[in-house]
């Protein structure tokens, strides 16, 4: 069973603060990691792909990567109340045909102000 | 909008009822799934088509679920004989997989159905 973990939260940070959010997986075959956003009661959007160990950034967002320590991480700076959200960790199956994707619980983001 | 669509955005339903929803995805993309979605979780995979074709289908999916997809375009999810467990929110996506390409398509969500059985 492919399992992807993330830390539930609730997580609570002030207004400008940085946002860590955390996922590892059980696939050590995966080959694509995603993050989504998912506002109470709406559907899952997408914030950030990675599928290379390291770092890779989008405006306030970094993704990073370490598929030795089956781990990915989204970091949010600066952190704005319209971020308070569950972010989705999901990761794709082994295998170049298949594409089914595995989502973790989530974690409850809150950003005061 | 260029988006994902899905219809209806809400359905109630009496037990026992047989319930359809509608997926249109985003125009060009050639691979359309179906997830569904309850309270605290994330969402779990039912099923996926890549054109016409239904490559998987996961051990959720019982034989109460039927999914099509005729002409390679929108899809629709059928669930017969609903039960209070089918209360859920059921998801779409739809990626653009080139052929011999990586496995790297990004999934696109529409709004999602949410069904309630009572």
């Amino acid at each position: 069973q492919k399992e992807v973990e993330q830390n539930s939260g609730p997580l609570s940070v002030p207004e400008g603060a940085i946002a860590s959010l955390n996922c590892t997986y059980s696939d050590r075959g995966s080959q694509s990691f995603f993050w989504y956003r998912q506002y109470s009661g709406k559907s899952p959007e997408l914030i950030m792909s990675i599928y290379s160990n390291g770092d890779k950034e989008d405006g306030r967002f970094t993704a990073q990567l370490n598929k030795a320590s089956q781990y990915v991480s989204l970091l949010i700076r600066d952190s704005q109340p319209s971020d308070s959200a569950t972010y989705l960790c999901a990761v794709n199956e082994r295998g170049s045909t298949l594409g089914r994707l595995y989502f973790g619980r989530g974690t409850q983001l809150t950003v005061w102000p | 909008d260029t988006g994902v669509s899905q219809n209806p955005r809400h359905k109630i339903t009496k037990r026992g009822q047989n319930v359809t929803f509608r997926c249109d995805p985003i125009s060009e993309h050639n691979r359309l799934y179906w997830y569904r979605q309850t309270l605290g979780q994330g969402p779990e995979f039912l099923t996926y088509f890549q054109n016409e074709a239904q490559l998987e289908k996961s051990r959720l999916l019982s034989d109460r679920f039927s999914a099509e997809r005729p002409k390679g375009s929108f899809s629709t999810l059928e669930i017969q004989r609903t039960e209070q467990g089918d209360s859920a929110m059921y998801l779409c996506a739809s990626s653009k997989r080139l052929a011999g390409g990586p496995s790297t398509d990004t999934q696109y969500f529409g709004p999602g159905t949410r069904l309630t059985v009572l």
